[in-house]
């Protein structure tokens, strides 16, 4: 079966711009989740939809959003970007609970410059 | 807060040992998962732990959950230098209502030495 898609693959952005992030899931699971990977910060959590609402988010400014949308297919956007948001973006799907577990995407890999 | 210790963060083993990666866990929790990831590339999963007690084995790697001491293993027996990628556990933990996140260990970066 088809896995979690993640798109672009690698962003360079500049300082300021802002940027979309495009995951669709596992067919079946309507549960969304991105994480931030940094080398300092490690893997953090930013925030998880389920069926197109936001049900949780991680500590992260409000220059990070998010949503879902019908088909499940999610987006995340970050807004006035900072060298600090380099990093690669997971996201991942799984059927309510995660009873099933996690599965990742590969991932998109944002530079900010 | 939910607080996830892994260790060790290195570790360098020959080829054909056993070692044992630690995954300590600040609060309650029923579900743990391991993943390992290889340089530049994303999560692939490997074992999901949902009760205490519970112990699942995928050739070479042995995971198990103690969910009354807050910790997991993952057991490496005789290892090849294919095992050779960094391994995070992380800890599902119900933040509100049915709203889940996972939260990650610092990852254990295995090198395999022939």
């Amino acid at each position: 079966k088809a896995g979690v898609t993640q798109t672009p693959r690698y962003l360079i952005k500049t300082r300021g711009q802002q940027v979309t992030l495009s995951c669709s899931p596992i067919s079946g699971h309507r549960s969304v989740s991105w994480y931030q990977q940094t080398p300092g910060q490690g893997l953090q959590f930013l925030f998880e939809y389920f069926s197109e609402t936001q049900r949780n988010k991680g500590n992260f400014p409000g220059r990070f959003s998010g949503r879902q949308f019908s088909n499940s297919r999610s987006e995340m956007n970050v807004s006035t970007l900072e060298l600090g948001d380099s990093a690669l973006y997971l996201c991942a799907s799984s059927r309510q609970g995660g009873v099933d577990g996690y599965t990742f995407g590969s991932g998109t890999r944002l530079t900010v410059v | 807060e939910l607080k996830v210790e892994q260790n060790p963060l290195f570790l360098s083993m020959q080829e054909g040992k056993n070692y044992t990666i630690y995954c300590n866990y600040s609060t309650t929790s029923d579900r743990l998962y391991w993943y390992r990831q290889d340089p530049g590339k994303s999560l692939e999963s490997l074992f999901v732990l949902l009760s205490n007690g519970a112990v699942k084995q995928e050739g070479r790697l042995m995971a198990s959950l103690d969910t009354k001491a807050r910790l997991s293993t993952l057991h490496i027996t005789a290892a090849v230098h294919d095992l050779s990628a960094t391994y995070f556990c992380a800890v599902d933990g119900l933040s509100s209502g049915s709203a889940r996140q996972l939260t990650f260990g610092s990852g254990t970066q295995l090198t395999v030495l022939p």
